[in-house]
């Protein structure tokens, strides 16, 4: 069974330039997140989405960040304009949905901002 | 506010030899409980989790927790450690029972000497 797919995996841009980052969740996974690691951090969740309903935004700055998963499949998350405190690993993340279910993890889109 | 602490920001063990990495919570009630690992440049891979019953659980690659809730602690432990051990580790909880929004700690980075 495939995992969760994230691309570009790594990703370097200039200051006030757009990114967009997309997302396969695992083939059932009704659940999706979006979290962003700072380095030496731990993840902090951007989004949740239950199928293609946003239900938790609470902590996407949404000024500059947008994100979509029509048809409650895939997902793109966007930053424009990045800005240097944007740079960061972005993970992506599904599970089936009911409570008590794995979180699986994709391997992170690497953004840099310079 | 919920929050994860963990102590160590980097442990160095020897190989073969013990290890326990810390984990404390600030919560309520119960909540539900995890560890993550994450090797260089990979997603996040869950070890094992807490829901509820008995205190102390068994995880993949050789790793147990402990809950006590005396103490708000959950941490991780394995009799011997193995070189491929070497990455960062992330406790992790879920208020309110529910998976949504996974709250984690810094991170320890284990370094393992031959």
């Amino acid at each position: 069974e495939a995992g969760v797919v994230q691309s570009p995996r790594y990703k370097i841009i200039e200051k006030k330039q757009p990114v967009a980052f997309w997302c396969n969740p695992i083939s059932g996974h009704n659940t999706l997140y979006w979290y962003r690691q700072n380095l030496g951090q731990g993840p902090e969740l951007l989004i949740r989405y239950e199928n293609e309903e946003a239900v938790d935004d609470s902590q996407l700055p949404k000024d500059r960040f947008s994100a979509e998963r029509l048809k409650g499949v895939d997902s793109t998350l966007k930053i424009q304009p990045a800005e240097l405190g944007d740079s960061a690993v972005y993970l992506c993340a599904s599970s089936p949905g009911q409570s008590g279910n794995t979180i699986y993890f994709g391997e992170g889109s690497w953004l840099t901002v310079v | 506010a919920q929050s994860v602490t963990q102590p160590d920001i980097h442990i160095t063990v020897s190989e073969g030899a013990s290890l326990e990495l810390r984990c404390n919570y600030s919560y309520g009630a119960t909540p539900y409980l995890f560890w993550y690992v994450q090797s260089p440049g990979q997603g996040l891979q869950l070890l094992l989790k807490y829901f509820s019953g008995d205190t102390l659980v068994q995880g993949i690659k050789g790793f147990e927790a402990e809950f006590k809730r005396s103490q708000s602690s959950f941490n991780l432990r394995k009799p011997s450690v193995h070189w491929s051990d070497a990455a960062e580790y992330f406790c992790a909880v879920a208020p309110g029972g529910s998976q949504g929004n996974l709250i984690f700690g810094k991170g320890t980075k284990l370094s393992v000497k031959p």
